[in-house]
């Protein structure tokens, strides 16, 4: 049973501290996209990549927010350093690189910056 | 810039009720996928069903069926007798396949259905 998976499932952290969300998509898929849910925004697209290149980021505070995606099997997005407003559920999903198609996501990680 | 409403924030029911979620959508594109999403309490966001813009013939699989009119940019949901196991968040997304796959997404602010016995 093919799934998105993503560590840790929760994630409790002083503001300042970095935090590194780890997704591993669907063996064979190859692209990755990182979204954030939060009650005021919704859900929003942060970055994606492509056959592991990042091809749009422009969703992501790029003075703390990193992602990256060192080899196939994983995807990372990176905090450095964590603020409150950062507190929000994070998913990641793969799909396959063709047009009809959906996203497969993942359970999420909860993070909650204190 | 594509857009996704769902102006319905919440919508509660008593269970065996029929209940319609709205979404309505803009985008430039001649091609797109529209896309339902239901996020139980559980939090993880469950694929219910993908449409091709060309393809505007109704949809129905059990108890959800779906109503897509291009002339309206609508594709609405409907749960026929709705089960207190329907309660959930409802999301519709757009699709942005200039990236070349249609998982790129752009929601809609979700309904909230919450079905009581």
């Amino acid at each position: 049973d093919a799934r998105v998976t993503q560590t840790p499932r929760h994630k409790v952290t002083e503001m300042g501290q970095e935090v590194t969300m780890r997704c591993q998509p669907i063996l064979g898929h190859n692209t990755v996209f990182w979204y954030r849910q939060t009650m005021m925004q919704g859900l929003e697209l942060l970055a994606y990549f492509r056959n592991r290149a990042p091809l749009d980021d422009s969703g992501m505070p790029k003075d703390r927010f990193s992602a990256e995606m060192p080899d196939a099997t994983l995807a990372t997005l990176k905090i450095q350093p964590s603020e409150p407003r950062d507190s929000a559920v994070y998913f990641c999903a793969s799909g396959p690189d063709r047009e009809n198609t959906e996203a497969f996501f993942g359970q999420g990680t909860r993070l909650t910056v204190v | 810039a594509q857009k996704v409403t769902q102006a319905q924030t919440e919508i509660s029911v008593v269970e065996k009720e029929d209940v319609t979620l709205d979404c309505v959508y803009e985008t430039r594109d001649t091609t797109y996928y529209l896309f339902w999403y239901k996020q139980p309490p559980s939090g993880e966001l469950v694929f219910l069903i993908r449409r091709n813009s060309f393809d505007e013939q109704n949809e129905i699989s059990g108890r959800y069926s779906w109503n897509f009119q291009k002339s309206t940019s609508s594709f609405n949901f409907t749960i026929t007798a709705s089960q207190v196991v329907d309660s959930a968040v409802y999301f519709c997304a757009l699709s942005d396949i200039n990236t070349g796959t249609a998982s790129k997404l752009t929601f809609g602010t979700g309904t909230r259905l919450q079905v009581t016995l």
